[in-house]
């Protein structure tokens, strides 16, 4: 199985901050890669598919980078509704996999 | 609009079974991979299956096969996991998630997850 591995696990942030989230793939995965969020209690919600590319409605504030074994989820200026935890995704062999989650809290 | 409403989920203990469904809406069911997604308490996701859209063709995670099968009924828009020989492991959030077209494990839409505890 492919091990996903996100950093860090959890990001102490204030509002405005710029906010950077790595993923690393333990083998090359190309560019099959998809960052979530979840917020407490709720589902997690597609943010960025094929690493880079923003899902109809998130906000330009998110990027994703990255490609083989090396990724980044950047969010440009951090809003209240940011507070949430992050998970990366590949989908390029199965078994599909997650990192193990980052979590956002306010400072 | 997609909507995706997960049932079934509650208490069972050990050994025991239970049947979750997931009722979809607003997209044609058929053209769609569908997945089931868990997450334990306080924990990561955690991919478990997928299956095509005409159904012929199904993914299992190595810790649910043999016990959990999936399915799915296009005339009833409706997804199901029946799961058998239940572990208190197995105590998770258990979500429905619609993949793209072409990309199984691409999931664009969730439902709200249906809770399943597995205690004595």
């Amino acid at each position: 199985d492919i091990q996903m591995t996100q950093s860090p696990a959890s990001l102490s942030v204030s509002v405005g901050d710029r906010v950077t989230i790595t993923c690393q793939a333990s083998q090359d995965i190309s560019n099959y890669l998809n960052w979530f969020q979840q917020k407490p209690g709720k589902a997690p919600k597609l943010l960025i598919y094929d690493a880079s590319t923003l899902e109809t409605g998130v906000p330009s504030r998110f990027s994703g980078r990255g490609s083989g074994t090396d990724f980044t989820l950047t969010i440009s200026s951090l809003q209240p509704e940011d507070i949430a935890t992050y998970y990366c995704e590949q989908y390029d062999h199965l078994p599909w996999t997650f990192g193990q989650g980052t979590k956002l809290e306010i400072k | 609009q997609v909507h995706l409403v997960e049932s079934g989920g509650g208490l069972v203990k050990p050994g025991g079974s239970l049947r979750l469904s997931c009722a979809a809406s607003g997209f044609t069911f058929s053209d769609h991979y569908m997945s089931w997604i868990r997450q334990a308490p306080g924990k990561g996701l955690e991919w478990l299956s997928d299956i095509t859209g005409s159904g012929t063709s199904i993914s299992y995670a190595e810790s649910v096969k043999g016990r959990f099968t999936m399915s799915r009924d296009n005339a009833k828009n409706s997804l199901h996991l029946q799961m058998n020989s239940l572990r208190v492991e197995d105590t998770a959030v258990y979500f429905c998630a619609r993949a793209s077209i072409a990309v199984s494990g691409m999931f664009d839409s969730w439902g709200q997850g249906t809770l399943v505890t597995v205690s004595s």
